[in-house]
């Protein structure tokens, strides 16, 4: 196992349900991240938060909404989601955004799909 | 703006052929990140490179750095159907640390 957890591995929902994917890191990192990994595409950086603040948000549809309690938990509310929106998500930790080299530990992913 | 391109977008080898992989990027970076990903799973981190650093080894892999080409490569030697997988390469941007991923390369090393 890498330290970083993410729960539930297999999700399928549908449109008009809500559901949460969590992550959670026993690493001692400061900073995580959202990723969605959609087939053919390069992985899309949703959310960033570092020391519990969000400091990034790509453009992100509202339907999606990160939720990070303290720097060990991470949380990705999902709710009237869209077939588009099936693919693999992943939860991703590192010491920080600005001290020295930038390696993310990825957790296994989370693997939605909508119908 | 994508930061990692990756080229080949497949590739299939023997067990023990070398694998090469290309990376380009498009802005100045801090350093250069290469991961693996297995089917289905989440990335590991394999090696980076910074941007003061030409070539980098880590036990079977090698990696080069051209900032003036704006381009890494990432060496397999002597591959193993073990390293079948994706093979991704990340630019961190300079100041506030955020790694952008490209597409990948897909490894398949057949016995």
């Amino acid at each position: 196992e890498t330290g970083v957890t993410q729960t539930p591995r297999h999700l399928v929902m549908g449109m008009t349900n809500k559901k949460s994917l969590k992550c959670e890191q026993h690493l001692g990192h400061n900073a995580m991240y959202w990723y969605k990994q959609s087939a053919k595409k390069p992985l899309e950086l949703m959310f960033v938060y570092n020391f519990k603040e969000q400091t990034e948000n790509n453009s992100v549809p509202s339907r999606f909404s990160p939720e990070c309690p303290n720097s060990s938990h991470l949380f990705l509310h999902l709710h009237t989601l869209q077939p588009e929106d099936s693919a693999l998500y992943l939860c991703a930790s590192s010491q920080d955004m600005v001290s020295g080299a930038n390696v993310l530990t990825f957790g296994a992913g989370s693997r939605l799909t909508v119908l | 703006s994508q930061q990692g391109e990756e080229d080949p977008q497949a590739l299939s080898i023997q067990e023990g052929e070398n694998a090469t992989m290309n990376c380009s990027y498009k802005t100045s970076i801090n350093n250069l990140q290469w991961y693996r990903q297995n089917s289905g799973r989440g990335l590991v981190h394999l090696i980076l490179i910074r941007s003061n650093e030409r070539e980098k080894h880590s036990g079977r892999l090698r990696v080069t750095l051209d900032t003036s080409k704006k381009s890494s490569s990432l060496l397999i030697t002597a591959s193993r159907a073990a390293d079948t997988a994706s093979y991704f390469c990340a630019g961190a941007n300079t100041g506030f640390q955020k790694l952008v991923f490209g597409t990948g390369t897909r490894l398949l090393v057949s016995p």
